[in-house]
């Protein structure tokens, strides 16, 4: 079965340069989450999309942006790197399904990538 | 703001026995609780999803169970094996994002 594909696996990179993550979800999956995990840490969320649209933003620098394009891959745009960007950037990507009141969407089961390791130096 | 606490930080355990890991939350509204398992430097396997309504999800040796009310969680699986050893992440969700805790990392001494 086909799963999250993150690319690149690693990358390494000089403080203040800038780094682009790129993401494709499972086929048929409208929704796209950033996580940051940094050494020895839980996984951290950054940010989120449901149907190309930014649905929910959590810990992300304004260093970061991202997007999801039409095809719903997504990239995570990193600049003016700092050392305590080095971290795993995971991808996950989910289908959504009907919430509770309001509408929202609910968040399915979360497949992971395999992550792109970042070295900032 | 959701915390997610996962006891024991750290278990060994000899080949064959059982292994019981604890997840519990302080916001019991949430839509689901998912276990993972991560490989060192590796990515997140989804293991189990427990729906909000749900008492608990099985898949093979795994089983999980969930008590919303109480805010807790707990991970066994049965005879463990040396290809166990891993750290699990118990993860809530609300509102489109996961709360994960810090894991359980687990060591299965053949």
């Amino acid at each position: 079965a086909a799963g999250v594909i993150q690319s690149p696996r690693h990358l390494i990179k000089e403080k203040r340069e800038t780094a682009t993550l790129k993401c494709y979800p499972i086929p048929r999956h409208d929704t796209v989450y950033w996580y940051q995990q940094g050494p020895g840490q839980d996984p951290q969320f950054l940010i989120s999309f449901y149907e190309k649209m930014q649905s929910d933003k959590g810990s992300i620098p304004d260093r970061f942006s991202a997007q999801q394009f039409s095809d719903y891959h997504s990239e995570l745009n990193m600049s003016s790197l700092e050392l305590g960007d080095s971290a795993l950037y995971f991808c996950a990507s989910s289908r959504a399904g009907k919430g509770l009141a309001g509408g929202q969407p609910n968040t399915g089961e979360l497949f992971f990538g395999e992550g792109s390791r970042l070295t900032v130096l | 703001k959701q915390e997610v606490t996962q006891i024991p930080a750290a278990l060994s355990v000899p080949e064959g026995e059982n292994l019981v890991l604890n997840c519990s939350f302080t916001d019991s509204a949430i839509y689901n609780l998912q276990w993972f398992r991560q490989d060192p430097g590796k990515g997140l396997t989804s293991l189990l999803l427990i729906q909000s309504s749900q008492r608990e999800q099985t898949s093979g040796r795994l089983n999980a169970s969930l008590d919303k009310s109480s805010g807790r969680s707990t991970l066994y699986i049965a005879a463990s094996q040396p290809g166990d050893s891993a750290t699990y992440l118990c993860a809530v969700s609300r509102n489109n994002r996961l709360a994960f805790g810090k894991g359980n990392q687990v060591v299965v001494i053949p």
